[in-house]
């Protein structure tokens, strides 16, 4: 498959805890992006990058939340001290130009 | 303050009962009119892309248009499997994040 993969799939942690999760872009694609998606609702836009530079960040994305990207290939997204309200599902998608986007199939957490 | 609303909510269709979904943006300078498919549990997954008003693309049972003011996704004789969450998005000409709508939910009943 030379999808976008995510990684975990399901995640239920508790309040406080520290959570990270995984993207594998599709192959040669330098364009990455980070939404969260809760129930009944649209993707919301999180951050993106290009190649290794964080170039965008939504004003939803708090202090708690970090991305990376090294190298310019995979990219995680850690919540630190996580809440109630963190609970959502988190989508990566990845585009080779500035276009379409291809999404993964998502990561849902769950904060108990 | 870029936006996209979607409409109906839901839609409920007979199997053979062709219908539209009609997707309204607000932006400044647009890019691009994404739509986008969504099963349950799973990510969007790549329909069009509209870039100018007049602009028609078709793919097996559904077709988007697209106005200056909003896009429209007709499914033509829907089949069960057409049942999904229809999401629309846009892009506006600075910046790089997609806006997307609340979505469609439409199920075809055999």
């Amino acid at each position: 498959d030379t999808g976008v993969s995510q990684n975990p799939r399901h995640k239920i942690t508790k309040r406080g805890q520290n959570v990270t999760f995984r993207c594998d872009p599709i192959s040669e694609h330098n364009r990455l992006y980070w939404y969260r998606q809760t129930l009944g609702q649209g993707p919301e836009f999180l951050t993106y990058f290009q190649n290794e530079a964080q170039l965008e960040k939504s004003r939803l994305l708090s202090d708690r939340f970090s991305a990376e990207r090294p190298k310019g290939s995979f990219s995680t997204l850690e919540i630190q001290r996580t809440e109630q309200g963190d609970s959502a599902m988190y989508l990566c998608a990845s585009s080779p130009t500035s276009y379409e986007q291809y999404f993964g199939p998502g990561t849902r957490l769950t904060v108990t | 303050e870029d936006q996209v609303t979607q409409s109906p909510e839901a839609l409920r269709l007979q199997e053979g009962e062709s219908s539209s979904l009609n997707c309204s943006y607000t932006v400044s300078g647009l890019r691009g009119l994404f739509w986008y498919r969504q099963d349950p549990g799973k990510g969007p997954e790549f329909l069009f892309t509209l870039y100018s008003a007049g602009e028609e693309k078709e793919k097996e049972r559904l077709k988007a248009t697209l106005t200056k003011k909003e896009s429209f996704l007709h499914i033509t004789a829907p089949k069960p499997e057409d049942s999904a969450t229809y999401l629309c998005a846009v892009r506006k000409a600075a910046g790089n994040k997609l806006t997307f709508g609340g979505g469609t939910r439409v199920l075809v009943k055999p």
